[in-house]
């Protein structure tokens, strides 16, 4: 089955600084791989998603992750931090290895962007 | 607007008092699922659906029903709530299941006394 592990759960930076959020998964079979943002109070949403193709995925709101199959990992990065950035963001790898196809989601890193 | 509409976004209630969650969503997706969120452990799936009328379990089913009549609805059953149930829920809906992604609604926050 496949996991997912997200180092660190608490990512602080500066206003302008570089976001670099880290995500390993583990996969027996090759994934599709997602990172979601939780603003406070609101539900999950899709900020970006690798499927296949191209390794370097652009996503909504200036991020983008690097799918790099070598070091089992799908980092998410913005070059330039802004306060409305701060959230919750979750890696999440699709389980294919099973009809049901779930999301198996990391356990989350909290953002926060200081002025 | 596509959505994935959760009712209702707070909840308090008593042990053992059997409550329903209800989800609808108005993107004729086949695949709905129930994630529960807690401090610390992400998302986990509860129970999940490919189609009408056909459900299965999650990673932590226990406690919970659910039933899948319409296409569009998805609701979450709680017979006997019990204090380790107090959660975030969420219901997401996708057009072909993980592979594609999940459009997640806005969640509900239960609280069991």
């Amino acid at each position: 089955a496949q996991s997912v592990t997200q180092l660190g759960s608490h990512v602080s930076v500066s206003e302008g600084a570089l976001v670099l959020l880290r995500c390993n998964y583990s996969s027996s079979v090759p994934p599709y791989l997602f990172w979601y943002v939780q603003y406070p109070n609101q539900g999950l949403q899709l900020l970006l998603k690798y499927t296949t193709g191209a390794t370097l995925v652009k996503g909504i709101n200036g991020f983008e992750a690097e799918f790099k199959k070598s070091e089992t990992s799908f980092h998410l990065t913005k070059p330039s931090a802004h306060m409305s950035d701060a959230a919750e963001y979750f890696c999440a790898v699709s389980d294919l290895s099973s009809g049901n196809t779930p999301l198996v989601f990391g356990k989350g890193t909290r953002l926060s962007v200081i002025a | 607007e596509a959505q994935v509409t959760q009712n209702p976004r707070y909840l308090i209630t008593v042990t053992g008092k059997k409550l329903t969650v209800t989800c609808s969503q108005n993107m004729n997706h086949e695949y709905m699922s129930w994630y529960r969120q807690d401090p610390g452990l992400g998302l986990r799936q509860i129970y999940y659906s490919m189609n009408v009328e056909v459900t299965d379990k999650g990673d932590v089913p226990e406690g919970y029903k659910v039933s899948r009549k319409e296409k569009r609805n998805f609701p979450l059953i709680l017979e006997s709530p019990s204090p380790n149930q107090t959660s975030l829920y969420f219901c997401a809906s996708s057009l072909s299941g993980g592979r594609a992604g999940y459009t997640f609604g806005s969640g509900t926050r239960l609280t069991v006394v």
